[in-house]
C-alpha cells in the first residue's frame, strides 16, 4: 500500500517562504505531483518530479530525492492568495494522495 | 473550453434512495477517476478507467459502481447511499498516468446523505 504524509497545518507571514515537506513509502514510483486546493474548490496542478533535484516554476519549487522517499514544495515571496491547502501525490502507476498541507499566510 | 463537468453540484439525499453523479470530460482522455475527500483523510479514490470497458477498483471501492461505456463519461453509482457516503466528490481525467500528465478535475460534488 501506499503512505504518503505531510504536515496537517503550516503558518507564515506575507512575504516569506515556507517549505511544505512530503514523505512517502509506495511499492512503486513513477512520479511526484504537488497540487494546489482552494477551500471549496478541486485540485490545480503545480509540479511534477520523476528524476532527483528541483524544479523551479516562478515563486514554486519542488524537490524530490527518490532513494530518500521525500520531496518539498518551496513557495517564495508568499502572498495572500497562496493560502491553500497543498496536496502531495505519488504516481505508483495510480495516483495516491496525502491529506493535504493547510498553509495560512498572514499579514 | 477543456473541461471537466460534474452534476449535481449539490445534493441532499436519504439513506437508500439510489443516486448517480455524472462526470464528463471534452479532452478525449483516456484516463478517469473518482475521488472522495474527507477532512483529515485527503483525496481518496474510489474507482478508475484506463479507457472504455475497463474500470478498475480504487482505496475506497464499497458501495459504489461506476461504468465506462463511451470515453467522455464515467458516472459514479451509489446504489444504497449511507450517511458514511456523505463526502466531497471529485471526478478528473488525464491523458494517461505516465509522465507528468496532469490530472483535472471537475468542480466537486457535495453529497449529504441523511
Amino acid at each position: 500500500g501506499q503512505n504518503i504524509d505531510q504536515p496537517t497545518e503550516m503558518t507564515a507571514t506575507e512575504g516569506a517562504i515556507v517549505q511544505i515537506n512530503c514523505t512517502y513509502q509506495t511499492s512503486g514510483f513513477n512520479g511526484l505531483f504537488w497540487y494546489q486546493q482552494h477551500a471549496g474548490e478541486a485540485p490545480t496542478f503545480l509540479s511534477y518530479n520523476v528524476l532527483d533535484g528541483l524544479e523551479e516554476k516562478g515563486r514554486f519549487s519542488s524537490f524530490l530525492s527518490r532513494s530518500k522517499g521525500y520531496s518539498y514544495l518551496l513557495l517564495k515571496e508568499l502572498q495572500m492568495k497562496d493560502s491553500a491547502s497543498y496536496l502531495c501525490a505519488v504516481n505508483d502507476y495510480k495516483l495516491s494522495f496525502g491529506a493535504g498541507t493547510t498553509v495560512t499566510v498572514r499579514a | 473550453e477543456a473541461q471537466v463537468t460534474q452534476n449535481p453540484r449539490y445534493l441532499i439525499t436519504v439513506t437508500g434512495k439510489k443516486l448517480t453523479v455524472t462526470c464528463s470530460q471534452n479532452m478525449n482522455h483516456e484516463y478517469m477517476s473518482w475521488y472522495r475527500q474527507d477532512p483529515g483523510l485527503g483525496l481518496r479514490q474510489i474507482y478508475y478507467s484506463m479507457n472504455v470497458e475497463v474500470t478498475d477498483k480504487g482505496d475506497v471501492p464499497e458501495g459504489y459502481k461506476v461504468s465506462r461505456k463511451e470515453k467522455r463519461n464515467f458516472p459514479l453509482i451509489l446504489e444504497s447511499p449511507s450517511p458514511n457516503q456523505t463526502s466531497l466528490y471529485f471526478c478528473a481525467s488525464t491523458p494517461t498516468l505516465l509522465g507528468g500528465n496532469e490530472q483535472f478535475f471537475g468542480p466537486g460534488t457535495r453529497l449529504t446523505v441523511l
